[in-house]
C-alpha cells in the first residue's frame, strides 16, 4: 500500500543533542512537508520542499534543518538550537505544489520529548 | 495572509445526535478549503475538499461541508454521530500557494 513512513514514533533526546526524524512515501508524490502541533495551536509548517533538491522554509524553520537529495525521502534534524523541540512532528506529501494538487497525506507522527 | 478560525475548541455529543463544527477563513480571493480528521496520536486524515462547483460537499464517513462565501464559513455536518467520529477536526484553507490550518475542534461522544 502507499503512503508515508515516520519513525521513530518516539523519541526521547537530552538537552543539546540533534536528532533526525524520517519521513519516507512511496506515493510518487513531489511535494513533502514537515509541520509541528502543539496542543491548541493547530499545525506550524517548518520546511517544505516542491522536488528534489530544493527546500524552503515555512512559518518556524529556526533550529530546524532538512535535506532531499531522494524524491521519497525528507528528513527533518531537529537542532539543539531549537528553545523548545518537545511537539509531535508530522510529515506530508502532496503530488505537486500549489493549487488544487496541494492535497496532503499525512504519515502517523513522531512525538519527540526533550528530557 | 489568509486565516482559519475554527471557534469551538472542544464538543461534546450524543451518539447519534448531528454534529456541526464551525469554520471560518479569511482570504481575498476564491479559497480553496479543507477538513481533516486526526485519532489521538495519528496523522491527519483528508475528509473532504472544496474547490469549485458545488457549495455543498459531500466527503468520507458521512460527512458534508457547505461552503457560504457571504459568511467566509465552511462548516462541517453529520446528521448522527458513531463513537468512531470521536476525534479531532481541522479546517484548513489553501491561499497563495500555502496551506493554513486552524486550530483545530476536539469531538468527545457520549453514549
Amino acid at each position: 500500500d502507499g503512503g508515508i513512513t515516520q519513525s521513530p514514533k518516539y523519541l526521547f533526546r537530552k538537552e543539546g543533542q540533534n536528532v533526525t526524524l524520517s519521513c519516507e512515501q512511496n506515493l510518487n508524490h513531489d511535494a513533502m512537508y514537515w509541520y509541528r502541533q502543539d496542543p491548541g495551536q493547530g499545525l506550524r509548517l517548518i520546511y517544505y520542499s516542491q522536488i528534489v533538491n530544493d527546500f524552503q522554509k515555512g512559518d518556524i524553520a529556526e533550529g530546524y534543518s532538512v535535506s532531499r537529495e531522494k524524491k521519497e525521502s525528507f528528513p527533518l534534524t531537529v537542532t539543539s538550537a531549537q528553545k523548545n523541540p518537545t511537539a509531535f512532528y508530522l510529515c506530508a506529501s502532496s503530488m505537486a505544489w500549489g493549487s488544487g494538487a496541494n492535497v496532503l497525506t499525512f504519515g502517523a507522527g513522531s512525538r519527540l520529548t526533550v528530557l | 495572509a489568509q486565516s482559519v478560525t475554527q471557534p469551538d475548541i472542544h464538543i461534546t455529543v450524543s451518539e447519534g445526535a448531528s454534529l456541526e463544527l464551525r469554520c471560518n477563513y479569511s482570504y481575498g480571493a476564491t479559497p480553496y478549503l479543507f477538513w481533516y480528521v486526526q485519532s489521538p496520536g495519528q496523522g491527519l486524515q483528508l475528509l473532504l475538499k472544496y474547490f469549485s462547483g458545488d457549495t455543498l460537499v459531500q466527503g468520507i464517513k458521512g460527512f458534508e461541508a457547505e461552503f457560504k462565501r457571504s459568511q467566509s464559513s465552511f462548516n462541517l455536518r453529520k446528521p448522527s454521530v458513531h463513537w468512531s467520529d470521536a476525534a479531532e477536526y481541522f479546517c484548513a484553507v489553501l491561499g497563495n500557494e500555502k496551506l493554513t490550518f486552524g486550530t483545530g475542534t476536539r469531538l468527545t461522544i457520549i453514549p
